[in-house]
Formats: C-alpha cells, structure tokens, sequence
C-alpha cells in the first residue's frame, strides 16, 4: 500500500497566484482530513470530508480557500489568490471510517508563496 | 467540544533515561487516543493508540495509559534514545461523525 499520496511536494508561488494541492486516499479510506502547519499556529485542521461529503469546513481560514472531494479516492485543496500568510505545510490525511479511527498522513505539500 | 491540554511543551533527556508526556482532555464521550511523532521535515506517524476499554497498552519501548475517570492520558517512552527526539502529539476523539482533537505537541530532545 502506498499510503495517503499528496503533490507537488513543494510549490512556491507569487503571491496572487492560484495554488491547487492534490491528496489520493489510501484505498479504502472513506475519511479524508485537510491540515495546515506551522510554527505559530501548530497543526490547524482546515476542513474534513466523510464518503465524499465535507462535514465541517470551519477551520477554513477564508474564502480564498476551497477544498473537493471529486470522487472517493482524491482531494483537492485551492488556494485563489494565494498570498504570503498562506505559506505552511499543508498536509492530507485519511481514515479507514466506520469504528475504525486510526489516521494517517501524506508527507505533505510545503507551500511557499512569495 | 473537545479540548486536549498537552504538556510539557518542551522536554529534554538524558539517552537512557526515561520520558513521559500527559495530555487531558475534556469531553468525556472522547473513546480513542493516538499518539503522532513527527520527526523534523516529516509527516506525523501514529505511533500507539489506545481506546477507553483499556487502561495501558504496550509497544516495545512505548506504553501510553489512560484514566478515563481523571480524564487524562500518558505516553512513556523507556530507555530514550537520540532517534526519539521529536515531536509528539497526543489526540482524542469520540464515536461520533467527529475529526481527532490534537494537542499543541510535545518538543522531546534525548541528549546523547
């Protein structure tokens, strides 16, 4: 098993820029988990989605940001217009679902945005 | 809903000896616990978990317990050594249609 997949693994960015990261589900997962890190703020959880339906997405720190789930195994997270505070790592996660909780990690997306 | 207090924020070793990091949480429907290192420039890894039915789980050199009545939890790491040194997070959920609840992390230094 490959394990939660994410790309690009770095981006770096002009400000105003659109930035999309992209996250594959470990098969099987129905759970899929948006996080943000960094040094000041710790690990934020920016939105979840359960099968396909984002349940709460009020970690999302504006409007700027978008996240979908366009079919069971893939995520994407947008970023329009990027701007400089928007530089962290962002990371996906995902969850097996039902009574099983035990979530795992992509190896993130550290974004840069200039 | 749920809130998890970690501490200590920062703790250094000496290698050898041993390391315990406490977390409380809040919301006393909270049932599963994990714990994360994180490793410099890494993901955070799972690294044990626990549910309410048990009080203390083993893994080689980690255990973690858990007092539901209190409300807290505990990692212990035994005989430390240099590639402990990390980050760690603790977290809770419960059953319901909820995320895990992260504490703010614990910076380990094992001092070789």
């Amino acid at each position: 098993d490959a394990g939660v997949i994410q790309s690009p693994r770095h981006e770096v960015t002009e400000m105003g820029q659109e930035v999309t990261l992209r996250c594959k589900l470990i098969s099987g997962h129905n759970s899929l988990f948006w996080y943000r890190q960094t040094m000041m703020r710790g690990l934020e959880l920016l939105i979840y989605f359960n099968n396909n339906v984002p349940i709460d997405d009020s970690g999302m720190p504006e409007d700027r940001f978008s996240a979908k789930m366009p079919n069971a195994s893939f995520s994407t997270l947008k970023i329009q217009p990027s701007e400089p505070r928007d530089s962290a790592v962002y990371f996906c996660a995902s969850s097996p679902g039902g009574g099983s909780y035990e979530q795992y990690f992509g190896p993130g997306t550290r974004l840069t945005v200039t | 809903g749920e809130n998890v207090e970690q501490h200590p924020s920062t703790l250094s070793v000496q290698e050898g000896d041993s390391a315990v990091i406490k977390c409380t949480y809040s919301d006393s429907a909270s049932n599963y616990f994990p714990w994360y290192k994180q490793e410099l420039g890494k993901r955070p890894q799972l690294i044990i978990d626990i549910r309410s039915n048990v009080g203390e789980k083993k893994d080689q050199r980690i255990a973690v317990t858990l007092n539901k009545t209190a409300k807290h939890f505990s990692l212990h790491i035994t005989e430390t050594q240099p590639e402990d040194s990390a980050v760690y997070f603790c977290a809770a959920k419960n059953s319901g249609n909820t995320p895990l609840v992260f504490g703010k992390g614990t910076r380990l230094s094992v001092i070789a």
